[in-house]
Parts: structure tokens; C-alpha cells; sequence
């Protein structure tokens, strides 16, 4: 059975870094794009960028680059989500997902979301 | 970027009647060489991810009732859920999928009238 676990919910400060992680399981993990997603409270996902794990080949929506740094671990089955400074409009649920066979930027499977919430 | 439009935002039906939701794109997301249409439907029901229910516009994923049924060509496409069923009740979101980054309409709700 495929998985995707995210690690648990955040509370941080701004300015505060922080790294969240997916762990992928019941497949090759090394063979299938991983993506993140953020999803605002009421609106749709929004795609933030992606990782295939087995080089660590990495793309960026236009819109969250140079904002958050997307890494893997394939020894550990692990794809991660870095903010180095985080800001009050970072508070949202983050999704990890993985791209399906059929087509690029297509999501078959995923984690069940990390809450992150930034306050002072 | 392709924007993503829904309608209605939300709509209430009587269990065992048919549900339509609308979807559209602001460019066509047909690809002529294949003639597929790249949209995918999503369901989330409250504290949980999206789960994925169909893509190419009408191709259900493995495991999802036949009530659940997509159509639509171009820019304009449907979600149809032919008798809905209690467990239904969520939010359904399209997503195209025909350039990056990939973009998913802001949502339709789903209750029981």
C-alpha cells in the first residue's frame, strides 16, 4: 500500500526556520516525482514545487522560489520542505504528494498535511 | 499561469439526485497531439488531503464509484456525481494539469439538502 507521512504540526515564530518532512512507503520511492502543496484555509492547493528523489532533481513554481527549499533523503525514503525565515503568510497546511504515472504535475497519493502556523 | 475557475461555490442536493459541478480554464487545456483534455477532479472531505478521483477529464481513478463522472473538452468541464450518497458530502476541486505549475480551481461544496 502506498503512503506518504508527514511529520506532525508546527508552531513557530516569524523569522523562525523550520523543515518538514514526508516519508514515502509500499513503493520504489526513488522512482516517482514528490510535490509540494500549500492549501490555504478555503482555497485549492497550490503547487510549490517538486523533487525525484533518485538524483534530487528539484523545480520551483515561479511563485514560492528563492521561498522555501525542497530536499530528499532517498537513503531514508524522505522528501523535506525548508523555510529558512519564516513569515506570518507561511501559516497554511502543507501537503507532500506523488506525481502519478499518467502525466507530469498529476497526484495520485497524499500525505495526510503538516499544519504550520507562524505567530508571534 | 492557467486560472481555474469553479461554479457553483457550493450546492446542496437531496441524497440519491445527481450533483453538477462546473470547472474552467482560462486556455484550453486540450493537447492536440493526443487529444486528451488535462484535467483532474479531487474530493477532500473536512481534515483530510484531496483524494484524487479522476484525470484525462473523464478517466476515474481505480477504486472510485461510477457514480462519479467526468466530462468536457477545451476550456469548459463537468463533475457530475449521478446519485449522491451521504458519504459524498465534501469539497471537490479541478486541477489542470496541462502546464506547470499545475492549478486547481478554488473549490465547490458539496452538502446534503
Amino acid at each position: 500500500e502506498v503512503q506518504l507521512v508527514q511529520s506532525g504540526a508546527e508552531v513557530k515564530k516569524p523569522g523562525e526556520s523550520l523543515k518538514i518532512s514526508c516519508k514515502g512507503s509500499g513503493y520504489i520511492f526513488t522512482t516517482y516525482w514528490i510535490a509540494w502543496l500549500r492549501q490555504m484555509p478555503g482555497k485549492g492547493p497550490e503547487w510549490m514545487g517538486i523533487i525525484y528523489p533518485g538524483d534530487s532533481d528539484v523545480r520551483y513554481s515561479p511563485s514560492f522560489q528563492g521561498q522555501v527549499t525542497i530536499s530528499a533523503d532517498k537513503s531514508v525514503n524522505a522528501a523535506y520542505l525548508h523555510w529558512s525565515s519564516l513569515k506570518a503568510s507561511d501559516t497554511a497546511m502543507y501537503y507532500c504528494a506523488r506525481e502519478a504515472e499518467m502525466s507530469t504535475q498529476l497526484f495520485d497519493y497524499w500525505g495526510q498535511g503538516t499544519l504550520v502556523t507562524v505567530s508571534s | 499561469d492557467i486560472v481555474m475557475t469553479q461554479s457553483p461555490d457550493s450546492l446542496a442536493v437531496s441524497l440519491g439526485e445527481r450533483a453538477t459541478i462546473n470547472c474552467k480554464s482560462s486556455q484550453s487545456v486540450l493537447y492536440s497531439s493526443n487529444n486528451k483534455n488535462y484535467i483532474a477532479w479531487y474530493q477532500q472531505k473536512p481534515g483530510q488531503p484531496p483524494k484524487f478521483l479522476i484525470y484525462w477529464a473523464s478517466t476515474r481513478e481505480s477504486g472510485v464509484p461510477d457514480r462519479f463522472s467526468g466530462s468536457g473538452s477545451g476550456t469548459d468541464f463537468t463533475l457530475t456525481i449521478s446519485s449522491l450518497q451521504a458519504e459524498d458530502v465534501a469539497v471537490y476541486y479541478c486541477q489542470q494539469y496541462y502546464s506547470s505549475p499545475a492549478t486547481f480551481g478554488p473549490g465547490t461544496k458539496v452538502e446534503i439538502k
